[in-house]
């Protein structure tokens, strides 16, 4: 049972849906991070929140569009996507942003397909 | 610039043997950690094995070692008497200090290990 726990695991949306996905982590952690995991890629960051403040956006498309309403929580919300948004969009956690040794615990992921 | 770098899109090991998956890196921050993460196909990223810059040891957990070569910066994962559950993904991340990547996880794009019975 992973620390951090990632609903839907499976989301099938059409390009004019909105969605959102939820990311909750009951670890402690200050920082929170959204990753996209496209095929025969490395993992992309896309977001990171620490303290529930954003510190980071990787120049991601508004159509992604990130909330974290306190530092268990952080959210995902998604409209208007296209095709090449489908992937296995990924949520961790860490103690801080930019600790030391300290690794990410992931989820298990929300694999997104864009119909 | 690729910051981490994995050149083994697939491997495949007999059952019990060992295996190496090379990893290396490129960084002028004196400070930074390398990180290994396994990635079975459920999807979750399994953390396995960290190996700080100044450490002086190379890093081992259970059936894990981190063959770190700092000069060559290069961070190999070893897997030794490997099982058939060991077959996943595997990704090298680094991650720098705060000040300049913003201590931010970065991810080589992977090696895919099949482990033969």
């Amino acid at each position: 049972e992973t620390g951090v726990t990632q609903t839907p695991r499976h989301l099938v949306m059409g390009m004019t849906n909105k969605k959102s996905l939820k990311c909750e982590q009951h670890l402690g952690h200050n920082a929170m991070y959204w990753y996209k995991q496209s095929a025969k890629k490395p993992l992309e960051l896309m977001f990171v929140y620490s303290l529930e403040e954003r510190v980071e956006n990787n120049s991601v498309p508004s159509r992604f569009s990130p909330e974290c309403p306190n530092s268990s929580h952080l959210f995902l919300h998604l409209h208007t996507l296209q095709p090449e948004d489908s992937a296995l969009y990924l949520c961790a956690s860490s103690q801080e942003v930019g600790s030391g040794e300290g690794g990410y615990t992931f989820g298990s992921g929300t694999r997104l397909t864009v119909v | 610039a690729q910051k981490i770098t994995q050149t083994q899109p697939g491997m495949f090991v007999q059952e019990k043997e060992a295996v190496t998956l090379d990893c290396t890196y490129d960084t002028s921050d004196p400070s930074y950690g390398l990180f290994w993460y396994k990635q079975p196909s459920s999807g979750e990223m399994i953390f396995l094995i960290y190996q700080g810059s100044y450490d002086q040891q190379n890093a081992t957990e259970g059936r894990y070692s981190l063959n770190f070569q700092k000069a060559r910066k290069s961070a190999n994962l070893v897997i030794s008497a490997s099982q058939l559950g060991d077959s996943a993904m595997y990704f090298c991340a680094m991650r720098e200090a705060w000040r300049n990547q913003g201590g931010k996880l970065i991810f080589g794009q992977g090696t895919e290990l099949s482990v033969k019975p």
